[in-house]
Order: structure tokens, then sequence, then C-alpha cells
């Protein structure tokens, strides 16, 4: 089965910063999508950005990027100019295209974003 | 446009009661899942529809737990009888097969969750 790893439980940034949240995952399927999703302390989980495994290009989405190394299986999430408001628990989740619509999720990266 | 819609938000019931938790999707989406979160396991996939069938139901706990698609626009997750070891967030979520593209299947969206506690 298919395992992701977040490495960092809790992680602070000042506001205007930029941060990296680490996420590495474990296949060996050659065809899989990694989303990035957020929960606020309100409970909602919030799709953020998708990378497919055969995209040439990292992907970005506003202030958000996605640094996906692909021979290291990684996809560490990139905020740029962190605000208040990006306080959250971050999500990786990895979907194997041969393994039908499932998403695994990782264990989250708390972040909290301090003035 | 609604997101996905679940209802109730907050169930507190005693151990033994049948609990029915609510889901209606993002209308054209073809996907509906349910998921449960709880500190100890994180996020985990019960079961998954797609157009109204059951695809995988691998991740549902035990008997006790059952989940209908009766229709596009409505699922139930079924707990008879409930313990206090399912107290957890559930979350239903759906997402939409995609059109011509590279991807073969689209993110997901989620509801708000139903937040259930088992006395």
């Amino acid at each position: 089965a298919q395992k992701i790893t977040q490495t960092q439980p809790g992680m602070f940034v000042q506001e205007k910063e930029a941060v990296t949240l680490d996420c590495t995952y474990d296949t060996s399927d050659p065809s899989y999508g990694l989303f990035w999703y957020k929960q606020p302390s309100s409970g909602e989980m919030i799709f953020l950005i998708y990378q497919g495994s055969y995209d040439q290009q990292n992907a970005t989405e506003g202030r958000y990027s996605l640094n996906f190394q692909k021979a290291r299986k990684s996809a560490n999430l990139v905020i740029s100019a962190s605000q208040l408001g990006d306080s959250a628990m971050y999500f990786c989740a990895v979907l194997l295209t041969g393994g039908g619509n499932k998403l695994t999720f990782g264990t989250g990266t708390q972040l909290k974003v301090e003035l | 446009d609604a997101g996905v819609i679940q209802s109730p938000r907050h169930e507190v019931t005693e151990m033994g009661q049948e609990v029915t938790l609510r889901c209606k999707p993002i209308s054209g989406h073809d996907y509906l899942f349910w998921y449960r979160q709880t500190m100890m396991r994180g996020l985990e996939l019960l079961i998954y529809f797609n157009n109204n069938v059951p695809i995988d139901d691998s991740g549902m706990p035990e008997d006790r737990f059952s989940a209908k698609m009766p229709n596009a626009s409505f699922s139930t997750l079924k707990i008879q009888p409930s313990e206090p070891r399912d107290s957890a967030v559930y979350f239903c979520a759906s997402s939409r097969t995609p059109g011509q593209g590279t991807r073969v299947y689209n993110e997901q969206f989620f509801g708000p969750g139903t937040r259930l506690t088992v006395l």
C-alpha cells in the first residue's frame, strides 16, 4: 500500500514570509496524483493544489506552489507571502490512478503564522 | 454553486443507538466518498460510490456500518448499533470525472463534516 509521510507535525512562520511543508510518498506505480488540502480550525477540508505524476511543470495556484521532485518522491507545498489566515492543518494526499479513485492522506502539518 | 451539504453538523447519541448521517453531493458530480477523521487514525476512506454504485467499501470498519446512495443527490451512512469508538468527524466528499485531458481523477470537494459523539 502507498504511504504518505509528512515529517513536520508543527511549523511556525512569520507573516509575509514563505514556508515549505514537506511531503514524501512511497509508491512504485508510475501514474498517480498528488493533492494538498488545508483544514482550518473550523474543520472543513479545502482543496489547494494538484500535481500529476506526468506533469512536466510544477503546479502553481496563486500563493501556493508545489515543489515536485519525482525521483525523490517528494511533493512539498510552498506558501509564499504567508498570511494569518494560512494558519491551519495541511494534508498531503496521493491517489494511485490504477487503484481507483482513492485518496490516501498523510498525518498533516500544523502551520501557525505569526505577526 | 452550493458545496457538499452534510447533516447533521453535530450528533450526540448514546451507545447502542442507530445513527444516520446524510450527504448531498455537488450537482453534476458522479463520485461520492465517505471519510472518517480521528486523532488516532487520521483521515480514512470508508467507502466510495461512482454513479450511485458502491465501488470500494474496504474501509468500512465492520458490519455495524452501512452506506447507501439511492440517487445522484443523496447518500447516507448508518451506524447501528453505535459504540463510543465510533466518535469521530465524518466527512462526505464528491468529485466529477474529468473531461478530456491528462487527469484520470479530479480533486474531491469536502462537506463541512458531522461531528459524532457516542456516549
